[in-house]
C-alpha cells in the first residue's frame, strides 16, 4: 500500500511493550481531542477521544491522558500487537467551530516481533 | 452495515480533465467533510458541510468543487483549475452523538487516491 507520510517520526517497540505516542497541541482553548490510527493505504479509524474538562479517558487497550497545563496529548497503547502498526493522528477541536477539527501530522508506530 | 463509502478507489486525471469523486453515508449524519493528504503532511481541510444544501470552504478549496443534494451524498469535483491534484482524498462525517461518542467526533471512509496521467 501506498505510504502515509515520508517523514513522519517514528516509534519502534517490542510485540507486547506498551506504547506510548505524544502529540502537542496548538490552541489552548481546545474543548476535545481525537485519536486517529491509519494503516496504509486506508482511512483514519478512530481510537478514542477526550474533552477539555478531563485528565483521562480509556478504552479497550488505550489511554488517552490530556495535560492542558503544557498543551500535550498521549495515547498509551498497552501489550502492542503487530496489528497496531500504523500512523497515529491527534486532532482537536472547538465547540464553537462547528465540528472543525485541527490534525497533527502523525506519529508512525512499528512493533517488531 | 453502515459505514462511509468513496469511490473509486484509484482515479487517473487527464490534463484539463475534471473528475468526480464520490463519498456516501448512510449514518444519518448531518455534516460531511472533504480532506486533502499528502506524504509528509497533516488531514487538510477543503471544503465542508454542516446541512444539506449548504458547504463551506476549507483551507485549501481552491481548484475544487462540491454539492450536497442530499443527506447521504457530499460528491468532489477537482477541476482542471487544481494544478497539483495528486493527492489521497478523504470524506468524513459527523456522528450526532452517543453517551459514549461525542459528537464533533468524525468518521472516515476508506479514502480515494488521484493520480495524474
Amino acid at each position: 500500500g501506498e505510504s502515509v507520510g515520508l517523514h513522519l517520526p517514528t516509534l519502534s517497540v517490542q510485540e507486547g511493550d506498551n506504547s506510548i505516542i505524544n502529540c502537542a497541541y496548538s490552541n489552548s482553548a481546545s474543548d476535545y481531542f481525537i485519536w486517529y490510527k491509519q494503516e496504509s493505504g486506508k482511512g483514519p479509524q478512530f481510537i478514542i477521544d477526550i474533552r477539555s474538562n478531563m485528565d483521562k479517558r480509556q478504552g479497550q487497550r488505550v489511554t488517552v491522558l490530556l495535560n492542558k497545563t503544557v498543551k500535550h496529548l498521549s495515547l498509551q497503547i498497552a501489550a502492542t500487537q503487530p496489528g497496531d502498526s500504523a500512523v497515529y493522528f491527534c486532532a482537536e477541536g472547538l465547540n464553537n467551530a462547528g465540528n472543525m477539527l485541527t490534525f497533527g501530522g502523525g506519529t508512525r508506530l512499528m512493533v517488531k516481533p | 452495515d453502515g459505514g462511509i463509502t468513496q469511490s473509486p478507489k484509484y482515479l487517473f486525471r487527464k490534463e484539463g480533465q475534471n473528475v468526480t469523486l464520490s463519498c456516501e453515508q448512510n449514518l444519518n449524519h448531518d455534516a460531511m467533510y472533504w480532506y486533502r493528504q499528502d506524504p509528509g503532511q497533516g488531514l487538510r481541510l477543503i471544503y465542508y458541510s454542516q446541512i444539506v444544501n449548504d458547504f463551506q470552504k476549507g483551507d485549501i478549496a481552491e481548484g475544487y468543487s462540491v454539492s450536497r443534494e442530499k443527506k447521504e451524498s457530499f460528491p468532489l469535483t477537482v477541476t482542471s483549475a487544481q494544478k497539483n491534484p495528486t493527492a489521497f482524498y478523504l470524506c468524513a462525517s459527523s456522528t450526532s452523538g452517543t453517551l459514549d461518542v461525542f459528537q464533533e467526533t468524525q468518521y472516515f471512509g476508506p479514502g480515494t487516491r488521484l493520480l495524474v496521467l
